[in-house]
């Protein structure tokens, strides 16, 4: 009973070639988030969606947009993949942004540029 | 700014062996603390949050976390892992005062409990 559905579990692009990882929940939340993980790092977050109101973060990167068509779906695009966006792509989804909010997360997009 | 330190990247344990799990963050006003833990192959899933009260927190399969504001530590204990605990272990902090709208988290552990 996936609730937070990331396709695909893996994606190989190549260099510069725009690329776009999809989210879907089944949650009903307001909130979905982006997170990107390198390799025995932290998740990062990149951005989110408050319903429709989209909030970057200060330190994320031009080539990395987002899309969110409805509750449901959320779209992670970038624009130029580089060799360092070679990442684990996490999305995630929460009721409200309130800060004891639980995060209910995807399996994850490990992403691959070569 | 706000940060979260798992100092062990990697731990190895025998099953019925003791597990605390270190947790420091850096953050001077209210915090809200979360482990979150991953099995291999599943997503990352709460195990237990601190956002007031009891500083000794209860979670799921036995495990509790105690807050130690004086040391902002927020450390995952179990008396007795199992083989069904290997997985990576992730401390999160969100500060209660400050806007900012998402987790920050440490770089995590992983835990390897050997049969």
């Amino acid at each position: 009973d996936a609730m937070v559905i990331q396709n695909p579990r893996y994606q190989v692009t190549q260099f510069g070639k725009p690329v776009t990882l999809s989210c879907s929940q089944t949650l009903n939340h307001n909130v979905m988030y982006w997170y990107q993980q390198k390799s025995s790092q932290a998740p990062k977050l990149l951005f989110h969606y408050y319903d429709k109101d989209f909030n970057n973060e200060a330190d994320t990167p031009d080539n990395f947009q987002s899309r969110r068509p409805n509750t449901s779906f959320c779209f992670l695009d970038i624009r130029s993949p580089g060799l360092g966006d070679a990442a684990m792509y996490l999305c995630a989804t929460s009721k409200q942004i309130a800060t004891n909010e639980k995060l209910f997360f995807g399996s994850g997009t490990q992403l691959s540029v070569l | 700014a706000q940060s979260v330190s798992q100092h062990n990247h990697h731990v190895i344990l025998s099953e019925a062996a003791s597990l605390e799990l270190g947790c420091n963050y850096s953050y001077g006003g209210t915090v809200n603390l979360f482990w979150y833990v991953q099995y291999p192959g599943q997503h990352l899933q709460l195990l237990l949050k601190y956002f007031s009260g009891d500083p000794l927190v209860k979670g799921i399969k036995g495990f509790e976390a105690e807050f130690i504001k004086s040391k902002f530590s927020f450390n995952l204990r179990k008396p007795s892992v199992q083989w069904s605990d290997t997985a990576e272990y992730f401390c999160a902090l969100h500060s209660a005062d400050t806007g900012r709208r998402a987790l920050t988290f440490g770089s995590g552990t992983r835990l390897q409990v050997q049969p």
